[in-house]
């Protein structure tokens, strides 16, 4: 079936370094590959998707972009805030619409430190 | 639009006391997921619904769950009897393409 994995955290950091946050996944065929967010007693949002190979998603300074010979789809910020600490999930959706169940990964605390 | 609402927010109950949380999708909208959060094993799906109808509930634990979804904008989880082991945070999504999560209830059975 289908799967998602995602590096293990907590992923600490300060203020203003480098983020990659690693996910990699295995699909039949190409599915849409997505990165939310969850804040702190909130529910998961949306923070950027990709929906065939070779796209990139971007949004508040995040991207990602779909790899296909990697199956990767790595999550990245040139410069983190503290704002940005949070749990990052990575998930796919099978190619095909209608009816679908999507996969999530487990997900990755960011921490950052001022 | 006001995004996926969830009712109640906070829930403390008693051991074998029924519970009910409620959820109102997106409009428009023909997928709806519950989910589980706990520290111990993450985001867990329970159920998901298309169309009003439920598709797969293998993630459901056991009989004291239930859920229906008896029209296109409201949908209930039930537990009766609640046991300790089932306090966690319970989202309810809805999707029409990617998923949109509502806030949670945060349940506490004692």
């Amino acid at each position: 079936g289908d799967s998602v994995t995602q590096m293990e955290g907590p992923v600490t950091l300060s203020e203003e370094a480098f983020l990659t946050i690693n996910c990699t996944y295995t699909a039949t065929g190409y599915p849409s590959l997505f990165w939310y967010v969850q804040y702190p007693g909130e529910g998961l949002q949306l923070l950027l998707k990709a929906t065939k190979a070779d796209d990139k998603g971007s949004n508040k300074g995040f991207e990602a972009t779909y790899r296909k010979e990697t199956t990767s789809f790595h999550l990245e910020k040139g410069s983190v805030q503290v704002s940005d600490s949070a749990v990052y999930f990575c998930a796919l959706r099978p190619l095909g619409g209608g009816s679908y169940i999507p996969t999530f990964g487990r997900g990755t605390s960011l921490i950052v430190h001022p | 639009d006001a995004g996926v609402i969830q009712s109640p927010r906070h829930e403390v109950t008693e051991m074998g006391q029924e519970v009910t949380l409620r959820c109102k999708p997106i409009s428009g909208h023909n997928s709806l997921f519950w989910y589980r959060q706990t520290m111990m094993r993450g985001l867990e799906l329970l159920i998901y619904f298309n169309n009003n109808v439920p598709i797969d509930d293998s993630g459901m634990p056991e009989d004291r769950f239930s859920a229906k979804m008896p029209n296109a904008s409201f949908s209930t989880l039930k537990i009766q009897p609640s046991e300790p082991r089932d306090s966690a945070v319970y989202f309810c999504a809805s999707s029409k393409d990617e998923q949109f999560f509502g806030p949670g209830t945060r349940l506490t059975v004692l």
